[in-house]
């Protein structure tokens, strides 16, 4: 199984700061098709995730473009340019370049 | 509105069984992939299952194979999950997740509210 190691894992920010959340895969996460299956997301405090970024660096609709991500192979991070009061939460990356899909452990985004 | 709609967790005991269901309206179900998600109380998220749009192709986390059962009913645009031999460690959470599939496996672009399953004597 493809192991997914996020950190840091507690993420304290002050607003208007920017944030950075790295994401790191025990295998590439390069499919046969030439993709890299990694994806983000956010769950807000008593919801349910949501989609943010997928295949490493897409921006969903709807989402501020203070979010962005990047990377490649077995490395990844998402950055938050200025973090709003909006965006605590916890923040999970996954892999969806085989099964079984497996998330990292979840990055809890705080204002300080 | 593109939405799935999870139900029937309920306090279960250990070794007892229990099915979820998922519906979903909104979209043409038969095109999609689907998955269950779960997450313990204060825990992160873990995946559980897929199942194909015609539903002859299934995968299972190693944790409940042979425990779990994923199913799909495409006239009735519903996901079902079947759980037996349930154990402490199955409470949690349960979403259901909609997987785009080629080329964008696996990036959940909607998901649940949720339906919480408790497995306690």
């Amino acid at each position: 199984d493809v192991v997914m190691t996020q950190s840091p894992l507690s993420l304290p920010v002050t607003l208007g700061q920017p944030a950075s959340i790295s994401c790191r895969s025990s295998q590439s996460l390069v499919f046969r098709d030439g993709n890299t299956y990694l994806h983000w997301f956010q769950q807000r405090p008593g919801q349910s995730p949501r989609r943010l970024i997928y295949k490493v660096s897409n921006r969903d609709s709807g989402v501020p473009d203070r979010f962005s991500g990047s990377g490649s192979g077995t490395d990844f991070t998402l950055k938050i340019s200025r973090v709003e009061a909006e965006d605590i939460g916890v923040y999970y990356c996954m892999q969806g370049t085989q099964w079984p899909y497996t998330f990292g452990q979840g990055t809890k985004l705080e204002i300080k | 509105e593109v939405q799935v709609v999870e139900s029937g967790g309920i306090l279960v005991q250990p070794g007892g069984s229990l099915t979820l269901s998922c519906v979903a309206p909104g979209f043409i179900f038969k095109n999609y992939w689907m998955n269950w998600v779960r997450q313990a109380p204060g825990k992160g998220l873990e995946w559980v299952a897929i199942i194909k749009e015609d539903g002859r192709e299934k995968h299972y986390v190693d944790s409940v194979k042979g425990r779990f059962t994923i199913s799909r009913d495409n006239a009735e645009n519903s996901l079902i999950l079947q759980m037996s031999s349930l154990r402490a460690d199955d409470t949690a959470v349960y979403f259901c997740a909609r997987d785009p599939g080629k080329p964008n496996w696996g990036a959940f672009d909607i998901w649940g509210q949720g339906t919480m399953v408790t497995v306690s004597s």
